[in-house]
């Protein structure tokens, strides 16, 4: 089975610098997707940013990035510019293929980022 | 768009009551799943469906019940309920693609109180 792992409960960083949240995963397979979502205090899921394991650049999406190490299995997200917006709890998750089954997520445990002004 | 939309969005329950939480969605997809949410575990799946009248267990189906009668709907439901499912529960819903980077679209989720 496969399992993700957020070793950091909290972090926080002042506004304006950059900050790192670390993800790591289990897996025997080849295939698979990762993602990051962001929970604010409203408990809206919302999506950051995906990865495909298949791909070797990592993704970007405006100021939030992975560093996507496959052999490592680590999947980092790094927040540029940090905004007082960007406080939430972020989750990384990890999906098997479609063609293995349903497209169930497999979560970490969470990281609440808190922004200091 | 409503997108998923649950209900009720806070509930208190007394032990070994019963309920139904309900979870709709507009967008004609086939995937859908419920999950609950614990302080330092994250969201772990209780059950899924594929598609209407096909179900499956998650990681933690033990006391809860589903069924899949329509493509938009997907109730959870407790039997009997205990403290220990005092959680706050989110269903979710995905469209069956060959892509399985597609996003999964996430209710606002409902916070459960078991006394």
């Amino acid at each position: 089975a496969q399992t993700v792992t957020q070793s950091q409960p909290e972090m926080s960083v002042q506004e304006a610098e950059t900050v790192t949240l670390s993800c790591t995963y289990d897996t025997s397979e080849s295939d698979y997707y990762l993602f990051w979502y962001k929970q604010p205090p409203s408990r809206q899921m919302i999506l950051v940013i995906r990865q495909e394991a298949y791909k070797q650049q990592n993704a970007t999406e405006n100021r939030f990035s992975v560093n996507f190490q496959k052999a490592a299995k680590s999947f980092s997200l790094k927040i540029s510019d940090s905004q007082l917006g960007d406080a939430a709890m972020y989750f990384c998750a990890y999906r098997r293929p479609s063609y293995q089954g349903a497209q169930k997520l497999v979560f970490g445990q969470g990281t609440r980022l808190t922004i200091n002004p | 768009n409503a997108g998923v939309t649950q209900t009720p969005k806070f509930q208190v329950l007394k032990t070994g009551q019963s309920m139904t939480l309900q979870c709709a969605q507009d967008m004609n997809h086939e995937y859908m799943s419920w999950y609950r949410q614990d302080p330092g575990m994250g969201l772990r799946l209780i059950h899924y469906s594929v598609g209407a009248g096909i179900t499956d267990q998650g990681e933690v189906p033990n006391g809860y019940n589903v069924s899949r009668s329509t493509t938009e709907d997907f109730p959870l439901r407790l039997l009997s309920a205990a403290p220990s499912q005092t959680s706050v529960y989110f269903c979710a819903s995905s469209p069956r693609t060959p892509y399985s980077g597609t996003e999964a679209f996430f209710g606002q989720g409902t916070r459960l109180t078991v006394v």
